[in-house]
C-alpha cells in the first residue's frame, strides 16, 4: 500500500474543472517536491507537473500543481474528454529512502 | 528526443530470473544529474518504483525488493538492465525503463513490457 493516498476518483462535465489531492506526511511531500503524471490507458505514465508546480514543454496551463504542508493537489481546468486517465502523485520518501507514487485517481468525464 | 525502450522475455517462469534492458536512443546515459530507473505496474494496479542507477553504476532500491533486485548499466551500449531474482506471480507487471532527474520527475519514460509469471 501506497504511502500517498488520493481519491480513486473524481469527475465532472466538459469545461468544468476538478482537483485531485495526493495526501502525505513530513518524510515525503511535506519536504520534497512533488510530481504528477498522466496515464491514459494502455500507456505510459506522461509527466504533468514537476517541481510540485512547473509544467514541462507541451503540458498546457490547464495543468497545475501546488502543495500546502503534506498534502499536494493537481488541478485541470476546462476539462476535455481526452483529460479521461488515471493521474498518480509522486515523491521522494525520506524514511523509506525510495519513490513513491500515490495510489492514482481516475477521471471521468461526464 | 530523447527515447526509452524495453526489452526481455515477456514470459518467466516461478523461482525463475526475470531479465529486462531498457536501450536508450537520442541522447547518452552519462549525461549528468539524470538518474535511470525501473517501475513496474501490476495490471489494474499503481505504479511501484523498483530502483535507479547514475551512469557511474551508483544504484539505489526500494527496501521491499532490494534483496532480489540488481540494475545494471553498461555506458558503451547506452543501455542499463533489470533483473529480478526469485519470481513470483506477484511479480507479474508491466515494467517501464524511465529517466528522472535529482528531484524525482520522470519525464522520460519506455513503452512498457509486461513480464507475466507463470508455469
Amino acid at each position: 500500500q501506497s504511502v500517498l493516498t488520493q481519491p480513486p476518483s473524481v469527475s465532472a462535465a466538459p469545461g468544468q474543472k476538478v482537483t485531485i489531492s495526493c495526501s502525505g506526511s513530513s518524510s515525503n511531500i511535506g519536504n520534497n517536491y512533488v510530481s504528477w503524471y498522466q496515464q491514459l490507458p494502455g500507456t505510459a505514465p506522461k509527466l504533468l507537473i514537476y517541481e510540485t508546480n512547473k509544467r514541462p514543454s507541451g503540458i498546457p496551463d490547464r495543468f497545475s500543481g501546488s502543495k500546502s504542508g503534506t498534502s499536494a493537489t493537481l488541478g485541470i481546468t476546462g476539462l476535455q474528454t481526452g483529460d479521461e486517465a488515471d493521474y498518480y502523485c509522486g515523491t521522494w520518501d525520506s524514511s523509506l529512502s525510495a519513490h513513491v507514487f500515490g495510489t492514482g485517481t481516475r477521471v471521468t468525464v461526464l | 528526443q530523447l527515447q526509452l525502450q524495453e526489452s526481455g522475455p515477456g514470459l518467466v517462469k516461478p523461482s525463475g530470473t526475470l531479465s529486462l534492458t531498457c536501450s536508450v536512443s537520442g541522447g547518452s546515459i552519462t549525461t549528468s544529474n539524470y538518474y535511470w530507473a525501473w517501475i513496474r505496474q501490476p495490471p489494474g494496479k499503481g505504479l511501484e518504483w523498483i530502483g535507479s542507477i547514475f551512469y557511474s553504476g551508483n544504484t539505489y532500491y526500494n527496501t521491499s525488493l532490494k534483496s532480489r533486485v540488481t540494475i545494471a548499466v553498461d555506458t558503451s551500449k547506452n543501455q542499463f538492465s533489470l533483473k529480478v531474482n526469485s519470481v513470483t506471480a506477484a511479480d507479474t507487471a508491466v515494467y517501464y525503463c524511465a529517466r528522472h532527474g535529482t528531484h524525482g520527475d520522470y519525464e522520460f519514460w519506455g513503452q512498457g513490457t509486461l513480464v507475466t509469471v507463470t508455469s
